[in-house]
């Protein structure tokens, strides 16, 4: 049983084009991210969800938007794909937003832009 | 503002020897650190976590890891290094309580550890 899930695994896709990532948990957690892991490999916050509520959103162009339909969900939507997004995102969860409370991470998924 | 600087982005060793990932970490209020191990392809695992308590944290796989507040330094150790254990190695930091970093994770740049039989 996986924890987090990511889909697709991989995403291959034109400049300009709008793509979404999907991630689901089945922990129980009530706290939700995303991740952008570049090309050498620096990993940088970019969302938090508490409870479906938008917690953290670290300088992030509005062409990304994540959508948390329930708190088990949190998905991402990207618009107008550039070159500079590819990457790896990586969703995790934890139980709470404490910060004593380990995240736990999907097995990413690997965006690139032609 | 937090930060993580691990030192040295490759560490080699061979197998049945110590290793060593240097983590030194910069927070403006009482931390809490974590090392997480990242197989290629895969998401990034936790292998240990310092919140309080005891600055000596016991992890997976046998790594464990020191808080030293004086250093500002959170290094990962194994006795006796395994072929399993070769993979890229994060150090992460957040905030104890409150302020802008709370509920954060801010990674270092990652140590990639190599297993030589």
């Amino acid at each position: 049983d996986t924890a987090v899930s990511q889909t697709p695994k991989y995403l291959v896709t034109q400049m300009g084009n709008d793509k979404s990532i999907k991630c689901e948990q089945n922990l129980g957690h009530d706290t939700m991210y995303w991740y952008k892991q570049d090309s050498k490999k620096f990993l940088k916050i970019m969302f938090s969800y508490n409870n479906k509520e938008l917690i953290i959103n670290e300088t992030v162009p509005n062409r990304f938007s994540p959508k948390s339909p329930d708190k088990a969900h949190l998905n991402l939507h990207i618009n107008s794909l550039e070159l500079g997004d590819s990457a790896v995102y990586f969703c995790a969860s934890s139980q709470e937003l404490t910060s004593g409370d380990p995240q736990h991470f999907g097995d990413g998924t690997r965006l690139s832009i032609l | 503002a937090q930060s993580v600087t691990q030192l040295g982005s490759h560490v080699s060793v061979s197998e049945g020897a110590l290793v060593l990932l240097r983590c030194n970490y910069s927070s403006s209020v009482p931390p809490y650190l974590f090392w997480y191990v990242q197989y290629p392809n895969q998401g990034l695992q936790l292998l240990l976590k310092y919140t309080t308590g005891a600055t000596l944290v016991k992890g997976i796989n046998g790594f464990e890891a020191e808080f030293k507040k004086s250093e500002t330094s959170f290094h990962l150790t194994k006795p006796s290094a395994h072929m399993s254990d070769a993979a890229e190695y994060f150090c992460a930091v957040t905030s104890a309580y409150g302020g802008t970093s709370y509920g954060k994770l801010t990674f270092g740049q990652g140590t990639i550890l190599t297993v030589h039989p």
